[in-house]
């Protein structure tokens, strides 16, 4: 079962952050918090990934409250090129680090 | 990184045949794993499939419906077999690589089956 919960969609302005939370409010303490992209028609792209620390790449920022249980993607400047279903994704911590996808965010970028 | 080729992109197949998708990683790897994506649906994990070991099928697949190869570490094949329309997804498969806090996966461009 899918340990994660994320809006079905959600729009936003081109050159606007944008904002994709996710709660995972069983989240256990060695679960990582995964997030990853999939733009129409291709596999999944690897965007960040945190434990308890709020990380920053090139692509994004993930936000991870203090007691686990929710974060948040933040996109600082979305593109047109961001529209996508953004999935949240609680590592399963049994050795066999598998994924468990969850339903996903449908990101709309608006021009 | 891992850079992951998969065969065929697609395909368009007659109901009780069967079709066997390739996956094909450009460095060894020993996580590999078979996804199922139905129309405008998630991923959904069909098996875990480890170098040297047995397919982990998840619950609701089963070996003789998707029998899953992997004779080394840098391909494996899946094949679904007596094929009906409710078959008809997107198949990916993705491998896994780096330690307990750097661990990602990545994906192949996956096989977009049609069963008619």
């Amino acid at each position: 079962d899918a340990k994660t919960t994320q809006p079905t969609s959600m729009d936003c302005a081109e050159g606007r952050a944008a904002n994709l939370p996710c709660n995972h409010s069983t989240i256990s303490g060695n679960e990582y918090v995964y997030w990853y992209r999939q733009i129409h028609s291709q596999g999944p792209q690897y965007i960040i990934h945190g434990l308890k620390n709020n990380e920053t790449n090139e692509m994004a920022s993930l936000i991870i409250t203090e007691d686990r249980k929710s974060s948040t993607l933040i996109l600082p400047h979305a593109t047109l090129r961001d529209t996508a279903v953004y999935y949240c994704i609680v590592r399963v911590p049994s050795g066999t680090y598998k994924y468990i996808f969850g339903t996903g965010t449908r990101l709309k970028v608006l021009a | 990184s891992a850079v992951i080729s998969q065969k065929p992109s697609r395909d368009i197949c007659q109901r009780g045949t069967s079709l066997t998708i390739q996956c094909q990683v450009d460095s060894q790897v020993t996580m590999m794993f078979w996804y199922r994506q139905q129309p405008g649906q998630s991923l959904t994990l069909i098996a875990t499939a480890n170098q040297g070991s047995e397919a982990t099928y998840e619950s609701g697949f089963v070996i003789d419906k998707f029998p899953i190869s992997r004779p080394n570490l840098t391909f494996s094949t899946l094949t679904v077999s007596n094929m009906s329309p409710e078959d008809s997804s997107i198949y990916l498969c993705s491998v896994g690589a780096g330690g307990r806090s750097s661990y990602e996966q990545y994906f192949g461009p996956g096989t977009r089956l049609t069963v008619t």
